[in-house]
């Protein structure tokens, strides 16, 4: 997966809690991105990061948010978790110059 | 588990046949386009990539070929294997500023590979 693990795997919570996902990367690249995956919509784009506390909304950042104090971390966080937010999440990584994006393992997130 | 569509499109084939993948793209604008496999339960995986000023571009066992004019990319697999058994996607890159692209990716097709 291209030097890139996410945390954790597999997730169940309760509506209205908290929840952040973690993204590490060691490949040093600059662009990172946020996805869900949901039968009937395949991969859409949440956030994503090209640098350092610089980031920007997909087209479904509704509930979501995210931050990148570090090259090598994206922190994904859905501030109250809702029903709708069950999904499966990948990130995704991409150099400079480079539009080839490379995936993550995906984190499994129920929400209940 | 499962982490794609429950209705999708499937092509089954037989173990050493051609398999032929296809994919209609919506934006005239997007000039570059990459195939990805899924396996059940990981990430998509890149598997070839093509530019809009190309109209083939060959890997190993795997062909793109790309029709600008009616808005279609077909990715070809030969002597297909059992391992070959994913979802694939197609993707476009629409934007024009590097990095800050947002791939589109299409609702893909499951390749079921009969040995």
């Amino acid at each position: 997966d291209a030097g890139i693990t996410q945390s954790p795997r597999h997730k169940v919570t309760e509506t209205g809690t908290p929840v952040t996902l973690r993204c590490h990367q060691t490949e040093n690249h600059r662009y990172m991105y946020w996805y869900r995956q949901d039968p009937g919509h395949g991969l859409r784009l949440i956030h994503y990061s090209y640098g350092v506390k610089d980031t920007d909304k997909g087209e479904v950042s509704d509930g979501y948010s995210v931050s990148r104090s570090k090259t090598e971390d994206f922190l994904l966080t859905l501030e109250s978790a809702t029903s709708s937010q069950t999904s499966v999440y990948f990130c995704a990584i991409s150099g400079l110059g480079r539009e080839t994006q490379y995936f993550g393992p995906g984190t499994r997130l129920l929400v209940l | 588990g499962e982490s794609v569509g429950l209705h999708l499109p499937t092509l089954s084939v037989q173990e050493g046949d051609n398999s032929i993948i296809n994919c209609a793209y919506s934006n005239s604008a997007s000039d570059y386009f990459i195939w990805y496999k899924q396996e059940s339960g990981k990430g998509p995986q890149f598997i070839i990539d093509i530019r809009s000023n190309m109209d083939k571009r060959q890997g190993q066992r795997v062909t793109v070929l790309l029709n600008k004019t009616v808005k279609h990319l077909s990715l070809q697999i030969a002597a297909t294997q059992p391992g070959d058994s994913a979802v694939y996607f197609c993707a476009e890159n629409i934007g024009n500023d590097t990095g800050r692209r947002a791939l589109t990716f299409g609702s893909g097709t499951r390749l079921q590979v009969q040995p």
